[in-house]
């Protein structure tokens, strides 16, 4: 079956700090992955998308990815948080033969303390 | 350019009413979705499209219809609406390669 999971619901960093959040899929074909950013209220905003290529993936408000085909994960990381990164980031999978449909994982809350 | 809206950004319904939910998208882009948001759940794909004229349905369509009779346009359809179907609804295009872009989404209660 395919799915995303994102093993933690919530997470707390002290700004300043490195970031890192855990994202693993299950997906039978070869598969486009994204993590998207929500702030309360608010849609869903791209951070940076990996198809093919470079392992490592760099994305807007200095977010990076990096795509472990062995490991089936996809975690996002920010060397320093800022407080204006708290929100809430969901990791998805999707095939573009498949019309372009994704699957997301649960969502990870974050907090920054100042 | 505005992207993807949504109309309208909030509703209350009571149970049985009926509603449509407008998307509009003005990237030319090929595919639409319709999904739902609740707490702890993620985002999951009620419908989508992969075409004008065309619809499909995902992971929770029942009590859901669509239609896209123009290519910019997704709309989303309640027959019935059920305390169940109380959630976030957010619209969405994708070119499919360029990665897919999201509408500030429709706040909707069912009483």
């Amino acid at each position: 079956a395919q799915s995303v999971t994102q093993p933690d619901i919530h997470i707390t960093v002290s700004e300043g700090a490195s970031l890192e959040l855990r994202c693993n899929y299950s997906y039978g074909a070869t598969p486009y992955l994204f993590w998207y950013v929500q702030s309360p209220g608010q849609g869903l905003q791209l951070l940076l998308k990996y198809f093919s290529g470079d392992t490592l993936v760099q994305g807007i408000k200095g977010f990076e990815a990096e795509f472990k085909r062995s490991q089936s994960s996809f975690n996002l990381r920010k060397p320093s948080v800022h407080w204006s990164d708290a929100a809430e980031y969901f990791c998805a999978v999707g095939a573009y033969k498949q019309g372009g449909k994704l699957i997301f994982g649960q969502g990870t809350e974050l907090s920054v303390k100042p | 350019n505005a992207g993807v809206t949504q109309t309208p950004k909030f509703r209350v319904l009571k149970t049985g009413q009926s509603m449509t939910l407008l998307c509009a998208q003005d990237m030319n882009h090929e595919y639409m979705y319709w999904y739902r948001q609740d707490p702890g759940m993620g985002l999951r794909l009620i419908h989508y499209s992969v075409g004008e004229g065309t619809t499909a349905k995902g992971e929770v369509p029942d009590g859901y219809n669509v239609s896209r009779l123009k290519k910019q346009n997704f709309l989303l359809g309640l027959e019935s609406a059920a305390p169940s179907q109380t959630s976030v609804y957010f619209c969405a295009s994708s070119s499919g390669l360029a990665g897919t872009y999201f509408g500030p989404g429709t706040r909707l209660t069912v009483l």
